[in-house]
This record gives C-alpha cells, sequence and structure tokens, in this order.
C-alpha cells in the first residue's frame, strides 16, 4: 500500500517570503514523485517531477523540491512567492510497476500581499 | 497542442439517474486515467486504459462505475443510478510516459 501525507492543511505566507510544503509518503516499493499546483476553477499543472537521478528538482515558476529517501519525504520550497502563486498544491507518487497516482489531500497556500 | 478536454464541464442529475462523462486524451497518448476529487480532498485513482482495455479498475467504487475506452481515445465514464455520495469533480489524465496531464473535470452534482 501506497500513502502520502501533506501535513499542513493551510500555510499563510507574506509575498516575497520563502516558503516550505511538506509532503511524506509511504510504500514499500521504489517511487515515483510529483507536486501539482492547482489554481481556483482550474485542472491540476505539474509543478515538478522526481523520476531519478539527481534528488534536487526545479520546477516552473522557481519552485524546486528535494527527495529525501532516509526520510521518505519531497519538500516543495520556493525562496521568494508571489501573490500568484496562491493555489493549493498536491503531491502525489506512483510507485514502480503501476502508474496511477496516489496524492495527499492538498495543502492551500495563501499568500498576503 | 491541444490539451486534456472533458465534457461536460458541469453536470447536474437527479438522484437515481445515470450520466456519461466524457474525455479527449491528448493526441497519442495510450494511457488514460480517470480519477475523483470530493471537496477537500486530493484526487483518488478510479480505473487506468492503457490503449482500449482497462489494466486496472481497482478504484471503482462499486459497479455503478464502468468506464470505456472503445477505440483507444476518447473515453467515457458512465455511472448508473446516481446516488448524492457521487457528487465530485472527475477528472481525466492521459500520458506518454510517467508524467500525467490533467483536463479541467467535470463537476458532477447528484440531487
Amino acid at each position: 500500500a501506497q500513502s502520502v501525507t501533506q501535513l499542513d492543511s493551510q500555510v499563510p505566507v507574506f509575498e516575497e517570503a520563502p516558503v516550505e510544503l511538506r509532503c511524506n509518503y509511504s510504500s514499500s516499493v521504489s517511487v515515483y514523485l510529483f507536486w501539482y499546483v492547482q489554481y481556483p476553477n482550474q485542472g491540476l499543472q505539474l509543478l515538478l517531477k522526481y523520476l531519478s537521478g539527481s534528488t534536487l528538482v526545479k520546477g516552473i515558476n522557481g519552485f524546486e523540491a528535494e527527495f529525501n529517501k532516509s526520510q521518505t519525504s519531497f519538500h516543495l520550497r520556493k525562496p521568494s512567492v508571489h501573490i500568484s502563486d496562491t493555489a493549493e498544491y498536491f503531491c502525489a507518487l506512483s510507485g514502480a510497476g503501476s502508474y496511477q497516482l496516489t496524492f495527499g489531500k492538498g495543502t492551500k497556500l495563501s499568500v498576503i500581499p | 497542442g491541444a490539451g486534456v478536454s472533458q465534457t461536460p464541464s458541469n453536470k447536474v442529475t437527479e438522484k437515481g439517474k445515470y450520466v456519461e462523462l466524457r474525455c479527449d486524451p491528448i493526441s497519442g497518448h495510450t494511457a488514460l486515467y480517470w480519477y475523483r476529487q470530493s471537496l477537500g480532498q486530493g484526487p483518488e485513482f478510479l480505473i487506468y486504459f492503457q490503449g482500449t482495455g482497462a489494466a486496472d479498475d481497482s478504484g471503482l467504487p462499486n459497479d455503478r462505475f464502468f468506464a470505456v475506452r472503445p477505440e483507444g481515445s476518447v473515453s467515457t465514464l458512465k455511472i448508473q443510478r446516481t446516488e448524492r455520495g457521487d457528487s465530485a469533480v472527475y477528472l481525466c489524465a492521459s500520458s506518454a510516459e510517467r508524467e500525467q496531464f490533467f483536463g479541467p473535470g467535470t463537476r458532477l452534482t447528484v440531487l
């Protein structure tokens, strides 16, 4: 069985401040990890992915994440947020040998002017 | 190119009715997925197609739910005898490799 835990359901942060959205996972097999963003009334858009190789992955809009196998984490970071980053962020994984995604419950990021 | 499209964008129906939700994947993508997103939750996997066949339907909640992809492109998710608990946003995604591209979803409301 696989699971994804996003401990923070809501994260408020001031504009231009740094942010970290936490994601931990559980899986008995090796995993592929993803972060998706969902703007209000829109579909899911891929921010970044870890498939193999370097554990630090960079994505769109200045976001990056680090895969930490020993801590089973894949936290998302951005050094300076903008108002336009206000959205809901979902961490997801797929396990080796399967293709469907298992999602966390999401973290709502609110950027305060 | 065109992304994943889903129709209708909104569907309101009455308890007990039958509904069909359509997904048009990105051209050339052999894999197609259906997910369901309830309010305040992350998407939950329903079914995965590779080509025309359902490779994994373990996420379908019960036998009222069924999906087809007869020509390996467009897919239809069918829900019989709808219940109020079926109200959710139904998401479709397609992929060529590991990265899945999502459509905007169909918001289903069962009254």
